[in-house]
């Protein structure tokens, strides 16, 4: 079954500190990878998007990894802010197709304190 | 900058009811999308429409839901007979090349 496992669930952290949250997925063959941040109360919102071959993609303070390999992903974040406090969602498309059909994982909730 | 609007942004309504929730998606884009978020879970997909017909629809998409593109601009979903497992957040998405863009939501409660 097409899985796509987030952790942690849930980090805090301090305002101007990094972190990295990471993301195992099961779908194979996959056409891309992508994060989101989500928002409390709002649709998610695309922050990098890879496809499998590859393995790094940066958004300002976001950095994305992948590692096709071994089927897992990361997203680190520089320098927080409070900003940053939602849910960070690793998404797969499915199998290759026109339908475009995304598979989420369950989140990583991230809250940034002063 | 062109996004997804959705509308309305909260409905309450009967177990039993009919619900029609609407979507704007961005003008150009030509795949849309419609998924669901149950409160604490994760963003499932619901269905997939493409050149005015259905290109993919999950389990969850059954005989109660229908989409509909009326017109060039709108896309809706409806739920005919709404059950109180059907209370959720509902996002709309419409497509460019490999990017999906969300809309903010529709907020289903049903009763």
């Amino acid at each position: 079954k097409n899985q796509v496992e987030q952790s942690p669930q849930s980090l805090i952290i301090l305002e101007g500190k990094n972190c990295t949250l990471q993301c195992n997925y099961t779908v194979s063959p996959f056409s891309n990878l992508r994060w989101y941040k989500q928002d409390t109360g709002r649709g998610p919102v695309s922050l990098t998007i890879m496809t499998f071959s590859e393995n790094t993609k940066s958004n300002g303070r976001y950095t994305a990894t992948l590692d096709a390999d071994t089927k897992q992903s990361s997203l680190h974040i520089t320098a927080s802010q409070l900003s940053d406090s939602a849910s960070y969602i690793c998404v797969v498309s499915a199998p290759p197709g026109n339908t475009g059909k995304l598979i989420f994982g369950q989140g990583t909730t991230l809250q940034v304190k002063p | 900058e062109p996004e997804v609007t959705q509308t309305p942004s909260h409905q309450v309504t009967q177990m039993g009811q009919e619900v029609i929730l609407r979507c704007v998606p961005i003008s150009n884009h030509l795949y849309f999308y419609w998924y669901r978020q149950i409160l604490g879970q994760k963003v499932e997909f619901l269905v997939s429409f493409y050149n005015n017909e259905i290109s993919e629809k999950s389990e969850i998409f059954d005989d109660q839901f229908s989409v509909e593109r009326p017109d060039g601009s709108n896309f809706t979903l409806k739920i005919r007979s709404t059950k109180l497992e059907d209370s959720a957040m509902y996002f709309c998405a419409s497509r460019q090349e490999e990017t999906q863009y969300f809309g903010p939501g529709t907020r289903l409660l049903v009763l």
